[in-house]
């Protein structure tokens, strides 16, 4: 069982639709969960950052974290073409330097 | 915010020749650098972490001596892919921790694309 599961798509939605983007994990020890975006041939964008449960909202993004369920996810509300890319969670134990990644939604939004 | 930038962005090179790559912290300090490696299609793997003044740690399945790095001052790191064969081609990434944040948060650099013919 990988330690990061994530559904890779891809995940195609129309412009202005709330996009739901998740991951689950096996490893309970994880502290901090992270969600990046990664156009393509670029280098991974942090977009949010959480500790522990809880909501975060940073304009059109939130990311909630479940931790008793094990699930994180990432919304997208009045989702726009630009917002076409690959999503990646991470999540890593506090004060490691690992971080866990899964393997990426690759989110399409059509104009 | 903070940026990180990587040299060169795109290298083609012929098999058994060595590239090296180049990552910096732009505006801050990082003692503690990553290196990853992500394939096509594929979520990013990490091969080392890099540490200013000491050694590079691997990670499991990664040779040392074929991906030298070398955390040469506070705001540079590089990859050197010794003697590459075709089997090296792929994105490399690094990252740095977020200032203030110890290294639980990572940026990004906007990766180097290796083709090793």
């Amino acid at each position: 069982q990988k330690e990061v599961e994530q559904d890779p798509g891809p995940l195609s939605v129309p412009e202005g639709a709330i996009v739901s983007l998740n991951c689950t994990y096996s490893n309970s020890a994880f502290q901090y969960f992270m969600w990046y975006r990664q156009y393509s041939r670029k280098g991974p964008e942090l977009l949010m950052y959480t500790y522990s449960s809880g909501n975060k909202e940073d304009g059109r993004f939130t990311a909630q974290v479940d931790k008793s369920s094990k699930y994180i996810s990432l919304f997208i509300r009045d989702s726009q073409p630009s917002d076409s890319a690959t999503y990646l969670c991470a999540m890593s134990v506090y004060n490691f330097n690992k971080f866990y990644f899964g393997s990426g939604t690759k989110l399409n939004v059509k104009p | 915010g903070a940026v990180v930038s990587q040299h060169p962005s795109r290298v083609i090179c012929k098999s058994g020749t060595s590239v090296k790559i180049e990552c910096r912290s732009l505006d801050f300090q990082a003692t503690t650098m990553f290196w990853y490696r992500q394939f096509p299609k594929q979520s990013l793997m990490l091969m080392a972490t890099s540490n200013e003044g000491s050694k590079a740690t691997y990670e499991q399945g990664v040779e040392k001596d074929k991906f030298l790095i070398n955390h040469a001052s506070l705001t540079l790191s590089t990859l050197t892919v010794t003697s590459a064969h075709p089997e090296d081609s792929s994105f490399y990434i690094c990252s740095a921790p977020v200032p203030g944040l110890g290294t639980d948060t990572q940026y990004f650099g906007p990766g180097t694309r290796l083709t090793v013919l």
